[in-house]
């Protein structure tokens, strides 16, 4: 079956520590996406990449940090400079033609303790 | 800037029909989807409009007006399985073809 992963599905880290939520689709997708998503707020882009070793920031960006060495992997790292990391973190990909919908995996809820 | 309106929440009940509003602003349109999302979920497609007029999936059905920026989301029989949030996202072409998202609409069907 075709479809987008994360692991793991709860992460607790300590304070200062940097973590890497990982994220891998078997969509044959070019575009994918880290947002973010706290209580009743929608979703915020942190980043994206249209294409392999390319990634570009979104809005939220500062602390966080991926790469795209592959098409089918985008991991997230989470760093100390993240300011307020505690979230719920969801990936996506896109097929890339404008009337594609995206395709989210099942999350990864961080708790920064 | 880019700015997607949405109500916080709503409440239905069950058998009855719903819609759920949704105005934007963005630089760039180059089509609005909804999604529905369980809590602790991931957000799942339901709906895409690019063209002015409705757009019908069973239940759910879902308006545009490109002039006036505004969608709507319409639910009928509503089952209280449509207990949920659902996301209006607006793929903009001036940002990099992203989608901007919507607060999201927190959907409530009561028997």
């Amino acid at each position: 079956d075709g479809g987008i992963t994360q692991s793991p599905k709860y992460l607790f880290r300590k304070e200062g520590q940097n973590v890497t939520l990982s994220c891998e689709q078997n969509l044959n997708h070019d575009a994918m996406y880290w947002y973010r998503q706290d209580p009743g707020q929608g979703l915020r882009l942190i980043y994206y990449s249209q294409i392999v070793n390319d990634f570009q920031k979104g809005d939220i960006a500062e602390g966080y940090s991926v790469s795209r060495e592959k098409k089918e992997s985008f991991p997230l790292t989470v760093t100390s400079a993240q300011k307020n990391p505690t979230a719920f973190y969801l990936c996506a990909s896109n097929a890339g033609r404008v009337n594609n919908e995206q395709f989210f995996g099942p999350g990864t809820r961080l708790t920064v303790l | 800037g880019q700015n997607i309106d949405q109500p916080t929440e709503m409440t239905a009940t069950e058998g009855a029909i719903v819609q759920i509003n949704c105005t934007y602003q963005t630089s760039g349109f180059n089509g609005l989807f909804w999604y529905q999302q369980h809590a602790g979920e991931a957000p799942t497609f339901l709906s895409y409009n690019v063209l002015d007029g409705l757009e019908e999936k069973g239940r759910f059905s879902s308006f545009l007006s490109r002039s006036k920026g505004y969608s709507y989301l319409l639910l009928k029989e509503l089952q209280m399985k449509d207990s949920a949030s659902y996301l209006c996202a607006v793929r903009d072409g001036n940002y990099g073809q992203n989608f901007v998202f919507g607060p999201g609409t927190r959907l409530s069907v009561l028997p």
